[in-house]
């Protein structure tokens, strides 16, 4: 069976600087690799995946991550936060990129302060 | 074009009624996901259909909750005789290619 943790539950931050929200997965066989977020009120909106090629992936909003197979990890960064970035992030895993569910792990809450 | 849509957006219920909530994909989605979402939790699968066929129904928590997609396009969840521990918000999405995409989901509160 597939699994993530978030092992931050909560990350606050002040604008301008930088954040990595952690996620780390097991899994006996390959996985695709996602990372969604979900804003006050709003329902989930895909940051990135990965599915093959390049280990470093860019998604919307200045984020990215980058896949650790040795790790088994997809850490999610961005270099300089704003406060529209506060929100809840949750990094998924699925067995297939386009046919089969995804299992979430439980959320890291990111606050920006100004 | 337009998102997911799901209905109602909030529903409050008195324990042992039942439920029905919504979910209406984007046109020409092949895939349609069912999720619940408890508070301070991530989305925990439900089921997923794939058309009119349900391919997986392993996350329905037990026999009051079902799950519907007669024409392979609006899919309806039903809970019956819920109970308090059903209050949770439930999340459908449905999928494209490399990706769901979630509709805004539907607060159930059990009283």
């Amino acid at each position: 069976a597939q699994s993530v943790t978030q092992l931050d539950s909560q990350v606050p931050v002040f604008e301008e600087a930088p954040v990595e929200l952690r996620c780390n997965y097991s899994s006996s066989v390959s996985v695709y690799l996602f990372w969604y977020v979900q804003y006050p009120n709003q329902g989930l909106q895909l940051l990135l995946k990965y599915l093959s090629g390049s280990t470093l992936v860019k998604g919307i909003n200045g984020f990215e991550a980058e896949f650790n197979k040795s790790q088994t990890s997809f850490h999610l960064r961005k270099p300089s936060v704003h406060i529209s970035d506060t929100a809840e992030y949750f990094c998924a895993v699925s067995l297939s990129y386009n046919t089969d569910k995804l299992i979430f792990g439980t959320g890291t809450r990111l606050q920006v302060f100004p | 074009g337009a998102g997911v849509s799901q209905s109602p957006r909030y529903k409050v219920t008195k324990r042992g009624q039942d439920v029905a909530l919504r979910c209406d994909p984007i046109s020409g989605h092949v895939s349609l996901y069912w999720y619940r979402q408890a508070l301070g939790q991530g989305p925990e699968f439900l089921t997923y259909f794939n058309y009119e066929a349900q391919q997986d129904k392993s996350g329905l928590p037990n026999d009051r909750f079902s799950a519907e997609r007669p024409e392979g396009s609006i899919s309806t969840l039903t809970i019956q005789r819920t109970e308090q521990r059903d209050s949770a918000m439930y999340r459908c999405a449905s999928s494209s290619h490399d990706r769901q995409f979630f509709g805004p989901g539907t607060r159930l509160t059990v009283l």
